[in-house]
């Protein structure tokens, strides 16, 4: 079946260095891609919708220029978060839609960051 | 605001027990609705979703839901449970219920769910 691969699985990185999240689709071209923050105990929480050759739509709350987003391919979007603070720290998840049937979606493992 | 709610945050129960995951959602327009199962160390699976027709729909795992328009609702049933079905269940809601927008879910908190031996 489809995969979409979220690299790294977990990172930790010093306050004010910024870290880069891949999300691939292995076997399938995603033109849009959705990124999600979760904290403990909460919801995943729609932070952006990538779309690729063009900029990414942020929702309400989501700051674009801490959170930058590029999906300059059919398989490919990174998620930036500049200047890491220890309030960055959650787990981030991405999800690829695949183009050839608007009802496949496929989910990446999630990556943890922790901010110190 | 737009809204998805899961009852239960944890739950723990025996094998070949019933299990039944509520979700209920705030919208008020059309819905898409989902429920993914996370096992520990895998990626989100999709195990049924909801457009339209049958509101009894069944998915992969011998698990069914039931969508409840008036009640908003859309819980996760399984008759018998084992002891693979521990994960962690997330019911997500599409509220643009648009092609277009498909893939833009309000997820619910989860509920992870134990089966004892």
């Amino acid at each position: 079946g489809a995969v979409v691969s979220q690299h790294p699985s977990r990172v930790i990185c010093k306050s004010g260095t910024s870290v880069k999240i891949e999300c691939r689709s292995l076997d399938f071209q995603a033109t849009t891609m959705f990124w999600y923050r979760q904290f403990p105990k909460q919801s995943l929480m729609l932070m952006a919708t990538s779309n690729e050759g063009s900029k990414a739509t942020y929702e309400q709350g989501v700051e674009k220029d801490k959170f930058l987003i590029n999906h300059a391919s059919l398989t490919l979007s990174t998620l930036t978060v500049t200047s890491a603070h220890p309030e960055d720290s959650s787990f981030y998840i991405c999800s690829a839609r695949d183009q050839q049937g608007a009802e496949k979606l496929f989910f990446g493992s999630g990556t943890q960051l922790s901010v110190l | 605001a737009q809204s998805v709610s899961q009852h239960n945050h944890h739950v723990i129960l025996s094998e070949a027990a019933s299990l039944e995951l509520g979700c209920n959602y705030s919208y008020g327009g059309t819905v898409n609705l989902f429920w993914y199962v996370q096992y520990p160390g895998q990626h989100l699976q999709l195990l049924l979703k909801y457009f339209s027709g049958d509101p009894l729909v069944k998915g992969i795992k011998g698990f069914e839901a039931e969508f409840i328009k008036s009640k908003f609702s859309f819980n996760l049933r399984k008759p018998s449970v084992q002891w693979s079905d521990t994960a962690e269940y997330f019911c997500a809601v599409n509220a643009e219920g648009t092609t277009d927008s498909w893939g833009k879910l309000q997820f619910g908190a989860g509920t992870q769910v134990v089966v004892t031996p």
